[in-house]
């Protein structure tokens, strides 16, 4: 069985441009959710998505969204880079939501200069 | 807004040495508490949880765990570590908040066991 797949593995950014995320979640699941992972600020969660529809949403700012499609598979998109979100962007797919067994992907490492 | 605090940022320890890696959370209400484990060159992976019911919940590879509501704590235990327990661990807790719930973490630990 297939684990959680996140494209890119990394990016690299200027200041100012946007950026999509990819993450491709276990079949069978139904929710995926993104988390950014910074040294100073550990782990954060972002949004989850359940069947398509944003269910739970982080205190990230506006910039952040994310999509899912029918086929689970969920993009997170960045617009506006600020040098401060550079990080390692991690995504978790799960059958039902947060609270049951989360998988991790590896994660995209982003780089904004 | 809710937090999670994890006291310890680096413990080491030697092989067969007792653990206790604390976690205290900052919400009052109802929570479903999680330990992570990412252990070096692997994802992160559920090591255990807790939902309601006993307050000691055993989860993979001999960890266990303590739900102290007084306390707003959910450490970590394990009697004997192995060197195979080398990893970073974090807790975490989901909380309600404007109509939606979020997955709050830990800054993790990281453990290094000697051999």
């Amino acid at each position: 069985k297939a684990g959680v797949t996140q494209t890119p593995r990394y990016l690299i950014k200027t200041r100012g441009q946007q950026v999509t995320l990819s993450c491709s979640p276990i079949s069978g699941h139904r929710s995926v959710s993104w988390y950014q992972q910074t040294p100073g600020q550990g782990l954060q969660f972002l949004f989850e998505y359940f069947s398509e529809t944003q269910r739970n949403k982080g205190n990230f700012p506006g910039r952040f969204s994310g999509r899912q499609f029918s086929n689970s598979r969920s993009e997170m998109n960045v617009s506006t880079l600020e040098l401060g979100d550079s990080a390692l962007y991690l995504c978790a797919s799960s059958k039902g939501g947060l609270v049951e067994k989360l998988f991790f992907g590896s994660g995209t490492q982003l780089s904004v200069l | 807004a809710q937090s999670v605090s994890q006291h310890n940022h680096h413990v080491i320890l030697s092989e067969a040495a007792s653990l206790e890696l604390g976690c205290n959370y900052s919400y009052g209400g109802t929570v479903n508490l999680f330990w992570y484990v990412q252990y070096p060159g692997q994802h992160l992976q559920l090591l255990l949880k807790y939902f309601s019911g006993d307050p000691l919940v055993k989860g993979i590879k001999g960890f266990e765990a303590e739900f102290i509501k007084s306390k707003f704590s959910f450490n970590l235990r394990k009697p004997s570590v192995q060197w195979s327990d080398t990893a970073e661990y974090f807790c975490a807790v989901t909380s309600p908040g404007e109509g939606n719930y979020q997955l709050i973490w830990g800054a993790g630990t990281k453990l290094i066991i000697k051999p």
